[in-house]
């Protein structure tokens, strides 16, 4: 079964500096999909990024951006000039065109002002 | 924008009552998809439905039921619940693929006592 794995249940950083948020997975197929959701207090989870694994390009969308190493089967999230309302719970997950997605258990990140 | 809503944010029920969870989603997506989510366990995935009428378990499934009559609504039943079905029930949708988005509603959270 394909797992997701986030080894940082909790981080935090300071407002203006860049944190890296770990993420591994574990799966045998060669083409899939891989997210970062974001989860507010109280709101919303909203799609941060996502990027596919045949594009060997790292996405990039504004401050964020993701550093994915297919071989190493890790996709971490780079958070640059870090904002209060940037504090959430983030969630990454995988998909494929067999499986829904399947999500890590979270890091909860907290932006100090 | 995709909407997702779900029919109350906060519910308070009785062991061994039938629970219903309403979610509605107004962009015609083809997939819909029920989570629970618990404090260091993340994200699971308990039904989804790739289309009407059509359902399929998910990791979690026991002692809950789904029901998908039209497109866009997607149900919820927790048949006769437990205390351990307390926890907050996420609904998602997205169009066919397992590249999309999932768009979420903002959540039930659910105290059975």
């Amino acid at each position: 079964a394909q797992t997701v794995t986030q080894s940082q249940p909790e981080m935090s950083v300071q407002e203006a500096e860049t944190v890296t948020l770990s993420c591994t997975y574990d799966t045998s197929e060669s083409d899939y999909y891989l997210f970062w959701y974001k989860q507010p207090p109280s709101r919303q989870m909203i799609l941060v990024i996502r990027q596919e694994a045949y594009k060997q390009q790292n996405a990039t969308e504004n401050r964020f951006s993701v550093n994915f190493q297919k071989a190493a089967k890790s996709f971490s999230l780079k958070i640059s000039d870090s904002q209060l309302g940037d504090a959430a719970m983030y969630f990454c997950a995988w998909s494929s065109g067999n499986t829904p997605l399947v999500f890590g258990k979270g890091t909860r990140l907290s932006v100090i002002a | 924008d995709v909407k997702v809503t779900q029919s109350s944010r906060y519910l308070v029920k009785r062991t061994g009552e039938k629970v219903f969870l309403e979610c509605v989603q107004d962009m015609d997506h083809e997939n819909m998809f029920w989570y629970r989510q618990d404090p260091g366990l993340g994200l699971r995935l308990i039904y989804f439905s790739y289309d009407v009428k059509m359902k399929e378990k998910g990791d979690i499934p026991e002692g809950y039921s789904v029901s998908r009559e039209k497109k866009e609504r997607f149900s919820l039943i927790l048949e006769s619940a437990s205390t351990n079905q307390t926890s907050m029930y996420l609904c998602a949708s997205s169009l066919g693929g397992p590249q999309e988005t999932q768009y979420f509603g903002p959540g039930t959270r659910l105290l059975v006592l």
